[in-house]
């Protein structure tokens, strides 16, 4: 299987400050064919289902707040909070699509500092 | 807006046999893979596998290929999780969630706790 590692494990960033989460993937997940990277993240909060943030390591779902960005490509992507609001308290997952299983990283917890 | 709907909570004993439920409305079901995602107690995201519900080409995780199934009935708009021999290690949450145009997984059940105990 693709390991999928995130970094760090938890955060504590003070409000209006900037959040990064690292995603590490031990193969490379970049389709030559479209130039696509098959990574997503996604937030879950206590108590609900997953929340889909980001595709193709950098496409923004529809309504997510633009606070939210991907980047990265290849092996090593990042998501960033640009201005850590209180709502965005949650656990946060990136995913590779592009291998069967789809795997998942560990998680990442934002807290407010 | 894309909605699916699980099966309520489950309490079983190990050795039995679970069938649960994931619900499609407001999209074309057929059209789109539905996936199955576990979350343990206190745990992260584990990928379970996949179906096609057009026509019922799954694929597994090699973790939990063997000890479940899944399948789908597109005349009911509705994809299913199932085990025959229940362990108290597959208590968890199970979401499933369709897989969109992007290839991620953009919505999701409001998931099944199953809970296996003696």
């Amino acid at each position: 299987d693709v390991v999928v590692t995130q970094s760090p494990d938890s955060l504590a960033v003070s409000l209006g400050e900037r959040a990064s989460i690292n995603c590490k993937s031990s193969q490379n997940i970049l389709y030559s064919s479209n130039n696509k990277n098959y990574l997503a993240w996604y937030q879950q909060k206590p108590g609900q289902p997953p929340k889909l943030l980001i595709s193709w390591a950098s496409t923004r779902e529809s309504g997510v707040p633009d606070r939210f960005s991907g980047s990265g490509a290849g092996t090593d992507f990042t998501l960033t909070i640009s201005s850590l609001q209180a709502e965005d308290v949650a656990v946060y997952y990136c995913q590779q699509y592009y291998y069967i299983p789809r795997t998942f990283g560990q998680g990442t917890t934002v807290e407010i500092k | 807006e894309v909605q699916l709907v699980q099966s309520g909570a489950e309490v079983k004993k190990p050795g039995e046999s679970l069938k649960i439920s994931c619900k499609g409305s407001r999209y074309t079901f057929t059209n789109y893979w539905i996936g199955w995602v576990r979350q343990m107690p206190g745990k992260g995201l584990e990928w379970m596998g996949i179906i096609y519900v057009a026509d019922s080409d799954t694929r597994y995780s090699p973790s939990f290929q063997g000890h479940v199934t899944i399948s789908a009935d597109k005349s009911n708009s509705t994809a299913y999780l199932q085990w025959n021999n229940l362990k108290a290690s597959d208590t968890a949450v199970y979401y499933c969630a369709r897989q969109g145009d992007s290839q991620a997984l953009d919505s999701w059940g409001q998931g099944t706790l199953v809970t296996v105990s003696s």
